[in-house]
């Protein structure tokens, strides 16, 4: 099953612009992670942030955090052709800490 | 450091015959994990191992097998390989105990099962 649900499912822009990405889920989390994969590669962590942290930046990455609405969205500011990729969320619940991957959003930047 | 590692990086099976994907880390990790990803589907947990010597299903652990050799080594098998286990493979590394913490990826394994 699903836990997180990102949106747009794509999204296209020009270089330079910023691009946000959202992600809704529908149970409590522990933490809310974001991942990028490049097309025929593996993923790769971008982010953390649990859920008592409302904002988390790692260069020109911003995510925010709001549990009362149960979503979350990733920033990505002043955006580069290499930002193409698919971006993911994963949710990490329960007491085992399970971990729930999202469908992915398609990014494509042009130059 | 080569991180996650994963052999072999293509495979073509035909339906019935058997086959072991393997993975290793160079990170010191304790948990590591196999995952399967299929179109529109994105990535479902097959089996994870949280620390040497322990294994536990995932989301879609029927049809497959896993061995955790050693700290390094988490291994996928396909015991009698079906056209529905085409998929792009990934194994993943963590060093939190469980699922909840950031995991390192392979560059996966695309298997088609004909």
């Amino acid at each position: 099953s699903q836990q997180g649900e990102e949106d747009p499912q794509a999204l296209s822009i020009q270089e330079g612009e910023n691009a946000t990405m959202n992600c809704s889920y529908k149970t409590s989390i522990n933490n809310l992670q974001w991942y990028r994969q490049n097309s025929g590669r593996g993923l790769v962590h971008l982010i953390l942030i649990r859920s008592n942290e409302r904002e988390k930046h790692s260069g020109r990455l911003r995510v925010t955090l709001d549990t009362s609405k149960k979503s979350s969205s990733l920033l990505i500011t002043a955006s580069r052709a290499a930002d193409t990729a698919s971006y993911f969320c994963a949710t990490v619940s329960g007491a085992n800490s399970k971990l729930t991957f999202g469908k992915g959003i398609t990014l494509s930047v042009r130059p | 450091n080569a991180g996650v590692t994963q052999t072999p990086k293509f495979q073509v099976l035909k339906t019935g015959q058997s086959m072991t994907l393997q993975c290793a880390q160079d990170m010191n990790h304790n948990s590591m994990y196999w995952y399967r990803q299929d179109p529109g589907m994105g990535l479902r947990l097959i089996y994870y191992s949280a620390s040497e010597g322990t294994t536990d299903k995932g989301e879609v652990p029927n049809g497959y097998n896993v061995s955790r050799l050693n700290k390094r080594e988490f291994s996928l098998r396909l015991e009698s390989a079906a056209p529905s286990q085409t998929s792009v493979y990934f194994c993943a590394s963590s060093e939190f105990r469980g699922q909840g913490g950031e995991q390192y990826f392979g560059p996966g394994t695309r298997l088609t099962v004909t």
